[in-house]
């Protein structure tokens, strides 16, 4: 993988449902990987800042996993509620200072 | 004033005009970053300042100038542009280091005529 990658490109869930999204990024020279959420009219913000393999880091009812080997990262929303819709984007931090981001996953959340 | 703030928010300029963006960051930050957000395309990073010091510039045109008087204030000098660089301008900051996570600014929506 030469880019950032994220799947699904929309995803649409009912109120109370779990989910998850795919975070794919270059394995190779792999610094850190950065989440954030991009809700509509409002600035992107961070969620987790993950450098280890096999990390896993939990903020309320998301939680997101990393496997640097195999280069990806997946994102978990436990019990969706409205308030979650938002584009998720995933940022690859190479060791060479090269950022890379995903074109990101839209969530919506439907009452 | 608090977090991340960028002037203008809204800007349409002619493709002989200058005119700068301004962010001012009061969350005591030493890194400051320039991304382009165009329509369908990914986040893209422009320039890096690490304690006032620009440590990366993604092949970025010169019709794009950074400056960075300090680690408090970022600008972006724009000068003969082209109707391709419409798009959204975003500015974060953060701790100095690669795994610190980044505060962004509203964002600046350029059309470029």
């Amino acid at each position: 993988i030469l880019n950032v990658e994220q799947s699904p490109q929309s995803l649409h869930v009912q109120e109370g449902d779990s989910t998850n999204f795919t975070c794919s990024f270059p394995s190779s020279n792999f610094y850190a990987l950065h989440w954030y959420r991009w809700e509509t009219a409002k600035s992107p913000e961070a969620l987790f800042v993950m450098t280890l393999n096999g990390d896993e880091k939990k903020k309320g009812r998301i939680s997101a996993t990393l496997n640097t080997k195999e280069g990806y990262s997946y994102l978990y929303i436990k019990g969706s509620q409205p308030e979650d819709s938002a584009t998720y984007l995933c940022a690859s931090i190479g060791t060479g200072n090269q950022f890379y981001f995903g074109t990101g996953t839209s969530l919506t959340v439907i009452p | 004033e608090t977090g991340v703030t960028q002037t203008p928010r809204h800007l349409v300029m002619g493709m002989t005009n200058k005119k700068s963006l301004k962010c001012e960051q009061h969350l005591g930050h030493n890194a400051m970053y320039w991304y382009k957000q165009s329509a369908k395309k990914p986040l893209e990073l422009m320039f890096v300042y690490n304690f006032k010091e620009q440590t990366e510039n993604n092949s970025v045109p010169s019709r794009f100038s950074p400056e960075c008087p300090n680690s408090s204030h970022l600008f972006l000098h724009l000068h003969t542009l082209q109707p391709e660089d419409s798009a959204l301008y975003l500015c974060a900051s953060s701790q100095a280091g690669l795994a610190a996570e980044q505060f962004f600014g509203p964002g600046t929506r350029l059309t470029v005529l």
